[in-house]
């Protein structure tokens, strides 16, 4: 089982750019989240896909935006990027309801310059 | 809206010495608890978890927590660390099985020879 994958691992952007991360959910899983970790900051809930719509939206512009897709992987998208969202994105996938258990994958690093 | 505070942001702490660290949370409705530890440049890793029934939750590595409902506290605690317990470790609650997680800032636990 690959678990949660993450791509790419490393990213820099220019300021005004637009970014694209993609996740690959554990086997089995349906649910797929991301959350923004800025550095020694704990991670910020982003929002949340099922069923190949958002169903939960913490407190993010606009500008944050996702998808995902019949094969329940994901993507984000950020758009007008700011120096500000120079973070690690990290995206955790979930199944089992009763187990509450979220998987985190290893995050990509998202530099704005 | 729940929030959670994690009390020390570092503890240092020598080889096979005990360590605590501390959460408390806030939150209008019964939560899940979660603790979650972060290696140098990698995602998270879930250690344990409190959904019900008993208060006193064990997870990997040694580490176990305790729920005080009228504290409001999710303490976690291991008895002897090892060098390899040097990460950052991040305390969480959600209100539901798979809903948003909500992370505290982080307490870094430095282990030193």
């Amino acid at each position: 089982d690959a678990g949660v994958t993450q791509s790419p691992t490393h990213l820099i952007k220019t300021r005004g750019q637009q970014v694209t991360l993609r996740c690959s959910p554990k086997s089995g899983h349906d649910t797929v989240s991301w959350y923004q970790q800025a550095l020694g900051q704990g991670p910020q809930f982003i929002f949340q896909y099922y069923e190949e719509e958002e169903r939960q939206r913490g407190n993010f512009p606009d500008r944050f935006s996702g998808h995902q897709f019949p094969n329940y992987s994901s993507e984000l998208n950020v758009n007008a990027l700011l120096l500000g969202d120079s973070a690690l994105y990290l995206c955790a996938s979930s199944g089992e309801w009763v187990l509450g258990e979220a998987f985190f994958g290893q995050g990509t690093r998202l530099t704005v310059v | 809206a729940q929030s959670v505070t994690q009390l020390d942001s570092q503890v240092p702490v020598f080889e096979e010495a005990p360590v605590e660290l501390r959460c408390n949370y806030s939150s209008s409705v019964s939560v899940y608890l979660f603790w979650y530890v972060q290696y140098p440049n990698q995602g998270l890793q879930l250690l344990l978890k409190y959904l019900s029934g008993s208060t006193l939750v064990k997870g990997i590595n040694g580490f176990e927590a305790e729920f005080n409902k009228s504290q409001t506290s999710f303490h976690l605690r291991k008895p002897s660390v090892h060098i390899s317990d040097t990460a950052e470790y991040f305390c969480a609650v959600s209100k539901a099985a798979g809903n948003k997680l909500t992370f505290g800032g982080g307490t870094r636990v430095l282990v030193k020879p």
